[in-house]
Order: C-alpha cells, then sequence, then structure tokens
C-alpha cells in the first residue's frame, strides 16, 4: 500500500516539543516524503518535506531514519495554533509529484 | 494574499443537478490538483493536470469531470451529484520545478 501509517491522534502541552511518528515501509528510493497539516475548515498547509536527510525550517523539522522506512516531524515548541490533523505523505508520480494523503494524526495541544 | 482561490466556497445543490467549482492560481503554475475531502476524512486525489495533460485517478467516478482553459484557471464538473458526493473540494497547484503544493481554501458542497 501506497499510503503511510500515523497514530490517529497525539495530545501535547504548549510550549512542550511535539514528534509525531510516521511509518512508509513500502517508500521507494525517490519518492520524497511530505508533511502537511490541517486546520479545521481549512486547505492543507505545507509544513516541510525531505528524501534522506533530516530538514529544518522555520515551522518544524523533519527526521528520516537511515533506511527511509520511518519519519518523524518534531515541533520544538508546541503552541495552542498547532492544533491540527498533521498528514505525513508520500510523494510519488514523478514530474507530478501527486500526494497521496494517509489518515493523518489530530494533534491536540493543551495549555 | 490568497494565491489559489476557489470559489464558490459554500455551495448547495440538488440531488442530480449539476455543479461546476473553480479553481483560479496566481502563481503560474504547471499541476493543477483536485481532492474530494468528505467529513472526518483525509483528502482523496481525484485527478491532475500538468499543462494540459489530464490524469485521471483509476478510481474517479465518471461523474466527476474537469477542464482546463489555461494555466490560471481549472473547473471541476460534477455531471449528475449524489448524497455521498457531500464533502469539501480542494484545489491546488504545484510549479514543475517545485516539490510544495499550495491548497485553495477549499470549496464545501452539500447535496440535498
Amino acid at each position: 500500500d501506497a499510503k503511510t501509517t500515523q497514530p490517529n491522534s497525539m495530545e501535547s502541552n504548549e510550549e512542550e516539543p511535539v514528534h509525531l511518528p510516521c511509518n512508509h515501509s513500502t517508500i521507494s528510493g525517490t519518492d520524497y516524503i511530505h508533511w502537511y497539516r490541517q486546520l479545521p475548515s481549512q486547505g492543507p498547509e505545507y509544513v516541510i518535506h525531505g528524501l534522506t536527510s533530516n530538514v529544518n525550517n522555520r515551522m518544524a523539522s523533519l527526521a528520516i531514519a537511515e533506511d527511509r522506512k520511518s519519519s518523524t516531524l518534531i515541533l520544538h515548541r508546541a503552541t495552542l495554533r498547532d492544533a491540527a490533523v498533521y498528514y505525513c505523505i508520500r510523494g510519488y508520480g514523478g514530474a507530478t509529484n501527486k500526494l497521496i494523503f494517509g489518515t493523518g494524526t489530530l494533534l491536540a495541544v493543551q495549555p | 494574499d490568497a494565491m489559489v482561490i476557489q470559489n464558490p466556497r459554500y455551495q448547495v445543490t440538488q440531488f442530480g443537478k449539476p455543479v461546476t467549482l473553480s479553481c483560479s492560481q496566481t502563481l503560474n503554475h504547471n499541476v493543477m490538483y483536485w481532492y474530494q475531502q468528505k467529513s472526518s476524512q483525509a483528502p482523496k486525489l481525484l485527478f491532475h493536470y500538468y499543462d494540459k495533460d489530464f490524469n485521471n485517478e483509476a478510481d474517479t467516478p465518471d461523474n466527476f469531470q474537469s477542464r482546463r482553459p489555461n494555466t490560471s484557471f481549472c473547473f471541476l464538473d460534477i455531471r449528475s451529484p449524489g448524497l455521498g458526493d457531500t464533502a469539501m473540494y480542494l484545489c491546488a497547484t504545484r510549479g514543475s520545478s517545485g516539490n510544495t503544493i499550495y491548497f485553495g481554501e477549499g470549496s464545501w458542497l452539500t447535496v440535498v
């Protein structure tokens, strides 16, 4: 199956780090790993993506396992505005880079 | 400013009455996608365009059609909506050399 596997839900406290895991055991060598998040009643929003190396941006960090069968999205300090559904997505399809969404993780952030 | 604009944001249509959702983009991106997202589910890819080349997903019902008259605009036509087509429809774009996909805010369609 091309989809990824994520926990259905996670909880975090505000200002603490959050580690969101994802399994993608059937990923092929050229597939990127993407993370998007979706707030209620909005379209998905890009968070980060990577291929092999760990990646950092202003929103988050992405840690990719050496065998690429799993990855972890790291929010360094969760805020209430980070409460959303986080999708780990395997991107494939060459030039068109189709994103096939898995079920996602609903992140709740407690004050 | 919004870069992927979907209209209408909310649409109620009657069972069997054709409906068209529109998407426009200011990014000049080659690739445009349409996703369907039902309540409490993840978005599901319906089809996409690479320039004018149309690519349908294998499990997209024939009831769903699309048109892309130019780079900036793309339309989703639902010929005979059923109650099960009630969903949010998401348009997204990507440039040919980029990896980031930009989504619109979605069009909420209710079929009654």
